[in-house]
């Protein structure tokens, strides 16, 4: 079974930092792009950015909201990817999904930042 | 304001026929593969509809997608209560005025009466 599980969210201070971990399995994880997409309370799809496989060179993309403070990577020997979140503001509040390629989901950690 | 628009809401009485709409421009649609996502309540988004009509496995013939020109529409027929959820539209993106790469809709509230 294709299975993604997100964990590290939690309750941090504006300004601080956390690094949310994606682990899959039930697929060969080297070969997808993997995203990272949230949703603040209330609200819609937000698109956080990507990292592309190792064949198509693991490069990233961003959303504007995050770029520069936010970072991707990648470790496909644990099939892990990572969310490494720096400078948080209280409107990055959200749950966090991490995706297949916008394909399989998982179930979302929820992260708040708030003094 | 996203970039793909959506109604925020649509009804119909169970067994009825429903259809979505999402709008958008050449940039995204009009040149890109959409997708459709159900998000039953208090759950995590599924993939409906990918490559504009294509189900992944699972899917009900029940839903179906359709793209034209910089539109695309998500189709429900044989509508029951357990397809009440919020449905969300999403594609690449090539503008820079985007925000980002991938774009989602703003999400349609679908309640069966």
């Amino acid at each position: 079974e294709v299975q993604l599980v997100e964990s590290g969210g939690g309750l941090v201070q504006p300004g601080r930092s956390l690094r949310l971990s994606c682990t899959a399995s039930g697929f060969t994880f080297g070969d997808y792009a993997m995203s990272w997409v949230r949703q603040a309370p209330g609200k819609g799809l937000e698109w956080v950015g990507f990292i592309r496989s190792k064949a198509y060179g693991g490069t990233t993309e961003y959303a504007a909201s995050v770029k520069g403070r936010f970072t991707i990577s990648r470790d496909d020997s644990k099939s892990i990817a990572y969310l490494q979140m720096n400078s948080l503001k209280t409107e990055d509040t959200a749950v966090y999904y991490c995706t297949r390629s916008q394909d399989v989901w998982g179930q979302g950690t929820t992260v708040t930042v708030s003094s | 304001q996203s970039v793909l628009t959506q109604p925020p809401s649509v009804s119909a009485a169970p067994g009825q026929k429903v259809t979505i709409s999402c709008s958008g421009s050449s940039s995204n649609i009009g040149n890109n593969y959409v997708s459709w996502y159900q998000q039953l309540p208090g759950t995590a988004p599924k993939l409906l509809i990918y490559d504009n009509n294509k189900r992944p496995s699972g899917i009900p013939d029940r839903f179906s997608g359709s793209k034209s020109g910089t539109s695309a529409t998500l189709g429900i027929t044989g509508l029951q209560t357990g397809d009440e959820a919020d449905y969300y539209c999403g594609t690449w993106d090539s503008s820079l005025s985007a925000g980002s790469p991938w774009v989602f809709g703003g999400g349609t509230k679908l309640t069966v009466l």
